[in-house]
Formats: structure tokens, sequence, C-alpha cells
């Protein structure tokens, strides 16, 4: 069976940094690409940014809203990936959810699996 | 970013009805449309994939169509399971958007 979990989550102050992880199990890690995603209280879906797997380079992609704040990262061996988030805003308070993305031919995915969240809370 | 556009915003319906949402993009997408369902506090879930075909394990009611800027999800016989808040997807590009999310209320 498939499964993500996140973990990591929690209330950070304002300006800081924090890193959460989504395992995934049941499933050849490496072969997926990853995405986070990510719902502030009471709202809608918001993509956050999508690493490829190895077989398509293993590049990046981010949202406007987190560009050059948040990273998103991968370590296959571990079946781990990452978020780091950086100089952290009370508007980046939400749910953040991964997502396993599923491709034809490297260029579009849609994401089949999706983990239960983890809770970011950023506030002074 | 391409924009998406649900409607209607909530939509009241009771046990056997069919009903229908619709999603509307800014830009032509092709048929790269996803649609998911999300209950309160729980993962989204995935249901259907290039705008009309069926995830495995996710029941037959429902059914997308829609090709370019226009895309419907129809769901059949609803059941209990299915009041829950529903999501179109864009992933045209990489910078995937979703619709605003329609609510599937019991009447």
């Amino acid at each position: 069976e498939v499964q993500l979990v996140e973990s990591g989550g929690g209330l950070v102050q304002p300006g800081r940094s924090l890193r959460i992880s989504c395992t995934g199990s049941g499933f050849n890690f490496g072969d997926y690409g990853m995405s986070w995603f990510r719902q502030a209280p009471g709202k809608g879906l918001e993509w956050v940014n999508f690493i490829r797997s190895k077989l398509y380079g293993g590049a990046t992609e981010h949202a406007a809203s987190v560009k050059g704040r948040f990273t998103i990262s991968r370590d296959d061996s571990k079946n781990i990936a990452y978020l780091q988030m950086n100089s952290l805003k009370t508007e980046d308070t939400a749910i953040y959810f991964c997502g396993r993305g599923v491709t034809v031919r490297g260029s579009k995915y849609w994401f089949d699996s999706w983990g239960q969240g983890t809770p970011v809370s950023v506030s002074s | 970013d391409i924009q998406m556009t649900q409607s209607p915003s909530t939509l009241s319906a009771s046990i056997g009805d069919t009903v229908t949402i619709t999603c509307r993009a800014s830009q032509s997408i092709s048929n790269w449309l996803a649609w998911y369902h999300q209950k309160p506090g729980k993962a989204p879930k995935l249901l259907i994939y290039e705008a009309s075909s069926l995830q495995s394990g996710v029941p037959s009611r429902f059914s997308g169509s829609g090709s370019g800027t226009e895309f419907t999800l129809t769901i059949s016989s609803l059941q209990p399971d299915d009041f829950a808040t529903y999501y179109c997807q864009q992933y045209a590009d990489f910078s995937v958007t979703f619709g605003q999310g329609t609510k599937l209320e019991i009447k």
C-alpha cells in the first residue's frame, strides 16, 4: 500500500526557519516526482513546489509565493522528500501536504497519493 | 499562472441525485486536468486525471469530461460518502493551480 507521512510541523516565529519531511513507503520512491502543497485555515489548496525524479534530472519548480524562501529536496536512499522553509511569514500558516506525482513522459504530472498533512503555524 | 474557476461554490443535493460541477481554465489546458475531493481534516483524494480517466479504485459513478478550457465532473447516484469539497486542478504547466473548490452538501 502506498503511504506518505509528513512530519516536522509546529509553531515557529516569523522570520525563522523550519524543515518538514515526507516519508514514502509501499512504492519505489525514487521513481516518482514529489510535490508539496498547502492549505491555509478555511481555504483551498495551493501548490508549493515540485521535484522530479532522478530519471528526469531531479530538477525543481517553485510557486512564485515561496520562490527564494522555500526549497524542496529529496533523499531517495531514505525515501524522504524535504521542504526547507526560510524567512517564514504569518501567511505561510497552513497544513502542508506532500503528494506523489504520476507523469506522462516527464512533462505533465498529476498527484495520485497524498499524505495526511503536517500543520505549520507562524506566529509571534 | 493559469486561473481555474469552479462553479457552483456550494451545491446542495440528496442521496441518489446526479450532480455536475464545472471548471473553467483561463487558457487552453488540453486535457491536463484532475479532479479531487477532500473531507474536513483529511487529505485530498484523486478521482479523475487527464480530464476523463477514472483513478483506480474510484467508483464508476464519478465521470469527467471536457477539453481546452471547459470541464465537468459528474457524480451520479450520490452516496453519503460523496459529500465533500471538490477541487479541479490543471497541470498543463508546472505552476499547478486549483479551482477554489465546490462544497457538496446534503440537502
